[in-house]
């Protein structure tokens, strides 16, 4: 069965420094998606992506993130310069159409020293 | 501002008993309603998702319903087993289509 699938699984990183969160939707999905979830919080929308553009993007989703889909099959998450609190769990999602299930990576779990 | 509730935070029972999980949200206007699953250090699998025009779906063991006007779904789950001990999420897609998430109910399942 097609699956979404993230890289890395974890990444340690100092404050300050730039992130790339990598993910592979599944194949012949259209919308793609970040979240985030801090540790005991809740899940958090940051962007959506459609036909090579933001759709949608929440107030956390500030100038020091960015996305992109570098080529067909990957989609990518870039935080600038990282804050402490940016620390967190963040998801990838595909979906076919903006009203479908949306399907999860794994994550990746970020950790900003 | 758009909330998502979920009743209990957390809840053990005995296996084979039936359950029910609580989500009510406060935007009436939904796209969707999707109830995930969340195991720890995991990511989240979709479950079910409600259409704003449906009542209810079901996966096997599971039913899910919605009732917009009330603002409320459940998650019901028959015969319950160790295996689905996880954190139950609910998230409604609003008009931005935006997921808008609860903070889920912990659920264990005693053997």
């Amino acid at each position: 069965e097609p699956e979404v699938t993230q890289t890395p699984s974890h990444q340690v990183t100092q404050m300050g420094q730039e992130v790339i969160l990598r993910c592979v939707p599944i194949s012949n999905h259209l919308y793609f998606y970040w979240y985030r979830q801090i540790l005991g919080q809740k899940v958090e929308f940051l962007v959506s992506f459609y036909n090579n553009e933001i759709s949608e993007k929440s107030e956390i989703f500030d100038d020091q993130f960015s996305v992109e889909r570098p080529d067909g099959s990957n989609f990518t998450l870039k935080i600038r310069s990282t804050k402490l609190e940016d620390s967190a769990m963040y998801f990838c999602a595909s979906s076919y159409t903006v009203g479908e299930t949306q399907y999860f990576g794994p994550g990746t779990r970020l950790l900003v020293l | 501002k758009q909330e998502v509730t979920q009743i209990p935070a957390a809840l053990s029972v005995p296996e084979g008993e039936n359950l029910v999980l609580n989500c009510s949200f406060t935007d009436s206007a939904i796209y969707n309603l999707q109830w995930f699953r969340q195991d720890p250090g995991k990511g989240l699998t979709s479950l079910l998702l409600i259409q704003s025009s449906q009542r209810e779906q079901t996966s096997g063991r599971l039913n899910a319903s919605l009732d917009k006007s009330s603002g409320r779904s459940t998650l019901y789950i028959a015969a319950s087993q160790p295996g689905d001990s996880a954190t139950y999420l609910c998230a409604f897609m609003d008009s931005n289509y935006q997921l808008i998430w609860g903070a889920g109910t912990k659920l264990i399942i005693k053997p």
